[in-house]
């Protein structure tokens, strides 16, 4: 049972290019979380969503992010218009159930030249 | 008051020694309680969940104290490995279950 998977490891973009970033969750889940982490800085919540639903985008950049899970296919988390401020590692996260424990994906470390 | 709250450390310690590290949360609607570990900034990993009545898993041992709205960590005969930043993690049912994470204690074991 592969664990959850993200691509791509390292994205590196320019200023006011496109990021995508994928996230399968592992088999059986049907819940994913997106989280933030900054150099020097704790994860921050971005999005929770279930298939075909965003359960929660409190965490959400108003403008240039957004998030989908799909009924088929991966997670994405997709960044307009990089900034340089968008460099950070970007971690989903799969749980069975709102109740149950979450596993990570070795991250997307996003870098905006 | 941040939504989960740690004391980010560094906690320096002996190998061999007891180290005990406290979580506060914010939000007394809470049902889920969770010690992660992170290394190196590399993907957080479960400890352990921690139950109300408490919880043991070898050298670790979890608490839950629900009137005072905070969870403890302890660890026994600390190891060299165990060297990581600790997160504490409390999901808001209220919210539609999203995991907050506190924003982590930095555990260094010295030899």
């Amino acid at each position: 049972n592969a664990g959850v998977m993200q691509n791509p490891r390292h994205l590196v973009r320019r200023r006011g290019q496109e990021a995508r970033l994928r996230c399968s969750p592992m088999k059986g889940h049907s819940h994913v979380y997106w989280y933030r982490q900054l150099p020097e800085e704790g994860l921050k919540f971005m999005v929770y969503l279930q298939k075909e639903n965003i359960i929660d985008e409190s965490g959400m950049p108003k403008e240039r992010f957004s998030a989908e899970f799909p009924k088929e296919g991966p997670s994405i988390l997709r960044i307009q218009q990089v900034v340089r401020g968008d460099s950070a590692a970007y971690f989903c996260a799969s749980s069975h159930s709102r109740e149950s424990e979450a596993f990570f994906g070795q991250g997307t470390r996003l870098t905006v030249v | 008051r941040k939504e989960v709250e740690q004391d980010p450390g560094p906690f320096n310690v002996p190998e061999g020694a007891t180290v005990a590290f406290n979580c506060t949360y914010s939000n007394s609607a809470s049902q889920s309680f969770f010690w992660y570990r992170q290394d190196c900034r590399k993907e957080p990993k479960l400890l352990m969940s921690v139950y109300s009545s408490g919880n043991e898993d070898g050298r670790f041992t979890a608490q839950l104290n629900r009137a005072s709205q905070y969870i403890s960590l302890l660890i026994r005969d600390s190891k060299l490995s165990d060297s990581a930043t600790y997160l504490c993690v409390v999901t808001w049912y209220n919210q539609g279950g999203k995991l907050i994470f506190g924003q982590g204690t930095e555990l260094s074991v010295k030899p």
